[in-house]
């Protein structure tokens, strides 16, 4: 069975002090890796598509990367409206069968 | 974002009514899926649809009922609901299903069972 699991469950941050979280998985064959926002009462905001080990992708603060096991979103001096829920989730083949973690919640000071 | 919208964005019902959720996309994508997020919970995936059939049901109770009239419109009937299916409910598209095509999600419908 595919599993996803996204550390820590929440993170405060002050303004402008950089940091990660990380998105483990186990598959039996990974398709694509997916990044998701999600602010409070809304639906997740897509973010990036990884598929393969190595690949990178960057946009303004953040930049996910994707090892065999694990994708780490890196957030670069983040600021208060970055603060919100990150989801991964994993296609591993089959008909659409995509599993999602339970989330970071991220919290920005300023 | 305008891509998926959903209405109504709050509903609330009491266990012996029946509603309707709506879902549109404006993408031009030809699957469709349907989602329950409940607090502390990863997203449950609850149907596919692709051109219209529907090739996932993930053992949901049948109190949900989906519809799927052609593919950039997605309904889910509710019927006799029980206060544990209070959750957020969100609807999504893909360009296919059965592929690594990225999901985009509406805004979803919160809905409450008393």
């Amino acid at each position: 069975e595919d599993q996803v699991t996204q550390s820590p469950e929440a993170l405060r941050l002050q303004e402008g002090e950089s940091s990660s979280l990380n998105c483990s998985y186990t598959v039996s064959g990974l398709r694509g890796l997916f990044w998701y926002r999600q602010d409070p009462g809304k639906g997740p905001e897509f973010l990036f598509t990884l598929y393969s080990a190595g690949e990178e992708k960057e946009k303004e603060r953040l930049k996910a990367t994707l090892t065999k096991k694990e994708s780490f979103l890196h957030i670069t001096a983040p600021k208060p409206e970055d603060s919100a829920t990150y989801l991964c989730a994993v296609d591993s083949g089959g008909y659409q069968k995509v599993t999602f973690g339970t989330g970071t919640k991220l919290q920005v000071i300023p | 974002e305008t891509g998926v919208t959903q209405t109504p964005r709050h509903l609330v019902m009491g266990m012996t009514n029946k509603k309707s959720l709506k879902c549109e996309q404006h993408l031009g994508h030809n699957a469709m899926y349907w989602y329950k997020q409940s607090a502390k919970k990863p997203l449950e995936l609850m149907f596919v649809y692709n051109f219209k059939e529907q090739t996932e049901n993930n053992s949901v109770p049948s109190r949900f009922s989906p519809e799927c009239p052609n593919s950039s419109h997605l309904f889910l009937h509710l019927h006799t609901l029980q206060p544990e299916d209070s959750a957020l409910y969100l609807c999504a598209s893909s360009l296919n299903s059965g592929s690594a095509d990225t999901q985009y999600f509406g805004p979803g419908t919160r809905l409450t069972v008393l």
